[in-house]
């Protein structure tokens, strides 16, 4: 089944504990991003990627780093978690840039303490 | 820079009614247009989508959009909602570098 897996889907954490959460695509897209959704703000672009080793920042970068080592993962590191990072985090990829509309993760429901 | 405006936060509509729910854009090119569904604790699901050609577009669970670009718009209808469409709708516009709006809760009443 084509898919994005996040990974975990619940994590309670505390303030600067780093933490990453893993996303991984089977569809082979170039593409895969990252959001933030939180409400009455509807989701964030925090990260995205076009594909192997480039990424670039999306509109709310800070406090967040990425890497894209292989074409499948792109997980999402947070150095040193704060409380303004408790939120919802969905990863997405697509297979082309974009035209076609990204396929979403389940979603990370993170809680910083 | 591109942005996207959804000027119902939340609405309300009787089962079997009809649903039209607004998207207003900001984008400098054709825009690729989006509608996303959002059920509770759930991801989101791609509805529909518009690039280019005929500007109303057919999509999943009977939905229904129309690009008009004079007027920056991609609005999203339904003839009859059923309870099931109960959820939140968000519109997107952008490719790889997508932007959202805030979103619009749909309560279904019956």
């Amino acid at each position: 089944e084509a898919q994005v897996t996040q990974n975990p889907r619940y994590l309670i954490t505390v303030t600067g504990k780093k933490l990453t959460v893993t996303c991984s695509q089977n569809m082979n897209h170039e593409y895969m991003s990252w959001y933030r959704q939180d409400p009455g703000l509807g989701l964030r672009q925090i990260y995205y990627s076009m594909n192997v080793e480039v990424t670039d920042k999306g509109d709310v970068p800070e406090g967040y780093k990425v890497s894209r080592k292989e074409k499948r993962n792109f997980p999402l590191i947070l150095e040193s978690p704060s409380p303004n990072q408790t939120s919802l985090y969905f990863c997405a990829s697509s297979g082309t840039a974009g035209g076609y509309g990204y396929t979403f993760g389940s979603g990370t429901r993170l809680t910083v303490v | 820079a591109q942005s996207v405006t959804q000027p119902d936060i939340h609405i309300t509509v009787s089962e079997g009614a009809s649903l039209e729910l607004r998207c207003n854009y900001s984008y400098g090119a054709t825009p690729y247009l989006f509608w996303y569904v959002q059920s509770p604790g759930q991801g989101l699901q791609l509805l529909l989508k518009y690039f280019s050609g005929d500007t109303l577009v057919q999509g999943i669970k009977g939905f229904e959009a129309e690009f008009k670009r004079s007027q920056s718009s991609f609005n999203l209808r339904k003839p009859s909602v059923h309870w099931s469409d109960a959820a939140e709708y968000f519109c997107a516009v952008g490719g790889y570098k997508l932007s959202f709006g805030a979103g619009t809760t749909v309560t279904v009443r019956a």
